[in-house]
């Protein structure tokens, strides 16, 4: 079974410019998690989707992150303008259902904000 | 204080060695989750727990529901099990989202 992709892998970026991450869950999983991992810390859920509907999305900075799942399969999580506190790890994740069966994350993109 | 504690944050041991990671969480939870993160970032699931014990090959993950805390263990430890380990809970009232730890780097040293 594929696992959860994301592209890129990392990313650099000057401060104020945009950028934009792509995830595609494993098939047929319904919810899709994007988290922000810091260095030195645990994952922060930014925004779950269940099929192309947004469950739950209050830790996300909504002036200048945004995300969507128009067809309910893959996502894109956009910053702009980004800021130098947004350098971190974007990992995304999906499950089969909202009690994370299959529960499983993708390998991250890695931003880095100069 | 941070809803979800693990200890300790730093671990290093001796190959075959016997290694617990503990985690505490204040919350009501459904549901308790130890992951394993590699210097990649790839975050692997381990266990999802709601009650009693898990084990899956040399690792094994028990809960107190009672005394809100989980341990992870790794039974003869060896270098490939160097990696962040995270605990992470679903609470009861926070509908299916996660609370994560901040981790326990271990090293296995040979």
């Amino acid at each position: 079974e594929a696992g959860v992709a994301q592209s890129p892998r990392y990313k650099i970026i000057e401060k104020r410019q945009s950028v934009a991450f792509w995830c595609n869950p494993i098939s047929g999983h319904a919810t899709l998690y994007w988290y922000q991992q810091i260095l030195g810390q645990g994952p922060k859920l930014l925004i779950q989707f269940q099929n192309n509907g947004v469950v739950d999305d209050s830790q996300l900075p909504k002036d200048r992150f945004s995300a969507e799942r128009l067809k309910g399969v893959d996502s894109t999580l956009k910053i702009q303008p980004a800021k130098l506190e947004d350098s971190a790890v974007y990992l995304c994740a999906s499950s089969q259902d909202r009690t994370f069966y299959g529960y499983t994350f993708g390998s991250g993109t890695r931003l880095t904000v100069v | 204080k941070n809803e979800v504690e693990q200890s300790p944050q730093n671990l290093t041991a001796q190959e075959g060695e016997f290694i617990t990671i503990n985690c505490s969480y204040s919350v009501g939870i459904s549901a308790l989750h130890w992951l394993q993160q590699h210097p990649g970032g790839g975050i692997v699931s381990l266990f999802m727990l709601s009650s009693g014990k898990k084990k899956h090959g040399r690792l094994i993950a028990t809960i107190n529901i009672q005394e809100k805390h989980s341990s992870l263990h790794i039974t003869a430890s060896h270098p490939r099990d160097s990696a962040v380990y995270i605990c992470a809970v679903r609470g009861e009232t926070s509908g299916s989202r996660l609370t994560f730890g901040e981790g326990t780097q271990l090293t296995v040293n040979p």
